[in-house]
C-alpha cells in the first residue's frame, strides 16, 4: 500500500526540541523530494520544509530556518524533521509530503499528521 | 513570496449545487496551481494539479481552470462527500504557498 506514516510528535515546552519521522512505503522513496507542511489548530496550510530524494538539496521557511533541519533516509524509506528551539507558534498538526511532479512542488501524498503542542 | 487570496472563505450549498472558488495570485504564476480538499481530522487531498489537471482517482465533477492570476475550482454538481474546506497552492516558486481555504457548507 502507497502511505506515508508520520510519528514522534508531542508536547514539548518552550525552547524544546523534537524529531518527527515519516516512514514511507508503496513506491521508490529514494525517488522522490519530500516536505512538511503543518497546519495550526483552526488554521490553513504552511509548507515548512523541502528535501530532494537523494537529500542532497534542502530549503525551509523563513519562519523556520535555522530551527529545523530536514533530512532522509534512504535505506529506511524515513522522512525526518529536527525542531530545535520551539515556540508556541509552532503549535500544529505536522504533515509530511511526497512532490507530486519532478520539477514543481505540489503534493500528491500525504500522511495523517503528528501533532506537536508546544506549552509550558 | 506569492500570496494567494481564495474567495469566498466560506459558503452554504445544497447537494446538486454547482459550486465554484476562485483563487487568486499576487503574481502571475502561469498554470502552477493546485487544488486540495481537506476534511475535519482528515490529511488534504490533491484534486487538481496544474490549473486543470485531473488528479487520478478524483470525480470528474470536479474541474479547474484560469491561468496567470485568477483561478477557478468548480463543482459541477455537489455531492454529500464534498462538503470540506478546499485550499489552493501555487507551485510557480518556491516557497509554495497555500491561499487561506474556503469551507463548504450545506444549506
Amino acid at each position: 500500500e502507497v502511505q506515508l506514516v508520520e510519528s514522534g510528535g508531542g508536547l514539548v515546552q518552550p525552547g524544546g526540541s523534537l524529531r518527527l519521522s515519516c516512514a514511507a512505503s508503496g513506491f521508490t522513496f529514494s525517488s522522490n523530494a519530500m516536505s512538511w507542511v503543518r497546519q495550526a489548530p483552526g488554521k490553513g496550510l504552511e509548507w515548512v520544509s523541502a528535501i530532494s530524494g537523494s537529500g542532497g538539496s534542502t530549503y525551509y521557511a523563513d519562519s523556520v530556518k535555522g530551527r529545523f533541519s530536514i533530512s532522509r533516509d534512504n535505506s529506511k524509506n524515513t522522512l525526518y524533521l529536527q525542531m530545535n528551539s520551539l515556540r508556541a507558534e509552532d503549535t500544529a498538526v505536522y504533515y509530511c509530503a511526497k512532490r507530486g511532479s519532478y520539477s514543481h512542488w505540489y503534493f500528491d501524498l500525504w500522511g495523517r499528521g503528528t501533532l506537536v503542542t508546544v506549552s509550558s | 513570496d506569492i500570496q494567494m487570496t481564495q474567495s469566498p472563505s466560506s459558503l452554504s450549498a445544497s447537494v446538486g449545487d454547482r459550486v465554484s472558488i476562485t483563487c487568486r495570485a499576487s503574481q502571475s504564476i502561469s498554470s502552477y496551481l493546485n487544488w486540495y480538499q481537506q476534511k475535519p481530522g482528515k490529511a488534504p487531498k490533491l484534486l487538481i494539479y496544474s490549473a486543470s489537471s485531473l488528479q487520478s482517482g478524483v470525480p470528474s465533477r470536479f474541474s479547474g481552470s484560469g491561468s496567470g492570476t485568477d483561478f477557478t475550482l468548480t463543482i459541477s454538481s455537489l455531492q454529500p462527500e464534498d462538503f470540506a474546506t478546499y485550499y489552493c497552492q501555487q507551485s510557480y516558486s518556491t516557497p509554495p504557498t497555500f491561499g487561506g481555504g474556503t469551507k463548504v457548507e450545506i444549506k
